[in-house]
């Protein structure tokens, strides 16, 4: 059964600082990873999707890297803002036929301006 | 190109009656998801229809939880009879082609149903 954890739970940064938020799954096996952000009381925005293939993708001030191997993302904020401001959730989509999606709890993040 | 929408937005009930909630996906999209985030806890996966065909029915808590999806277009989740521990967040996510890799993966989410049962 796949695990996502994400670490930390919250992180609070100032303005301008760049930033690393965490990812781990326990079942290696998968189509691809997802980084998705929330704001309060919204739906889900998809931000980078890597496929099982890829290392990493790259979108504006975002970075996300995949480490299949030992199971692991990392999803970089460079030079953060207050718009930054968000949850963060990892979601993992297991291979093996389905298209099932493993979420992790998520990183809220607060950047103060 | 229209977003995956929800409705309704907020569905507040009393323990025992009955709401449906409805996904409309992004036209052309085969699959179909749900979702459910409960207080505290990270979203989890209900189902998932390959156009109008359940593929995957693992994630549904019981059976007072009945999905449809009629003619493989938008998607209803009836809960019937309601209880306090549905209270949540209903989350559907749609992307292109059963099968297919690559971007055909990538799942778009509506903004969510936010469900109160009293």
């Amino acid at each position: 059964k796949q695990e996502v954890t994400q670490i930390p739970a919250a992180l609070s940064v100032p303005e301008g600082e760049n930033l690393v938020l965490n990812c781990s799954f326990t079942d290696s096996a998968i189509y691809n990873l997802q980084w998705f952000r929330q704001d309060p009381g919204k739906g889900l925005t998809s931000l980078l999707l890597i496929q099982s293939s890829q290392r990493e993708q790259t979108s504006g001030r975002l970075n996300a890297s995949l480490d299949k191997s030992s199971g692991r993302s990392t999803l970089y904020i460079a030079a953060s803002q207050p718009g930054d401001s968000a949850t963060y959730l990892c979601a993992v989509m297991n291979s093996g036929g389905y298209q099932k999606v493993t979420f992790g709890t998520g990183t809220k993040l607060q950047v103060i301006p | 190109e229209a977003g995956v929408t929800q409705f309704p937005s907020h569905s507040v009930i009393e323990k025992g009656q009955t709401v449906t909630l409805r996904c409309d996906p992004i036209s052309g999209h085969d699959n179909l998801y749900w979702y459910r985030r409960v207080m505290g806890k990270e979203i989890k996966f209900l189902l998932h229809f390959v156009k109008e065909s359940k593929q995957d029915e693992s994630g549904m808590p019981n059976n007072r939880f009945l999905a449809e999806r009629t003619g493989g277009t938008y998607s209803t989740l009836k809960v019937q009879p309601a209880e306090l521990e549905d209270s949540g967040v209903y989350f559907c996510a749609s992307s292109h082609q059963w099968g297919r890799r690559g971007a055909y993966n990538e799942q778009f989410f509506g903004p969510g149903t936010r469900l109160t049962v009293l």
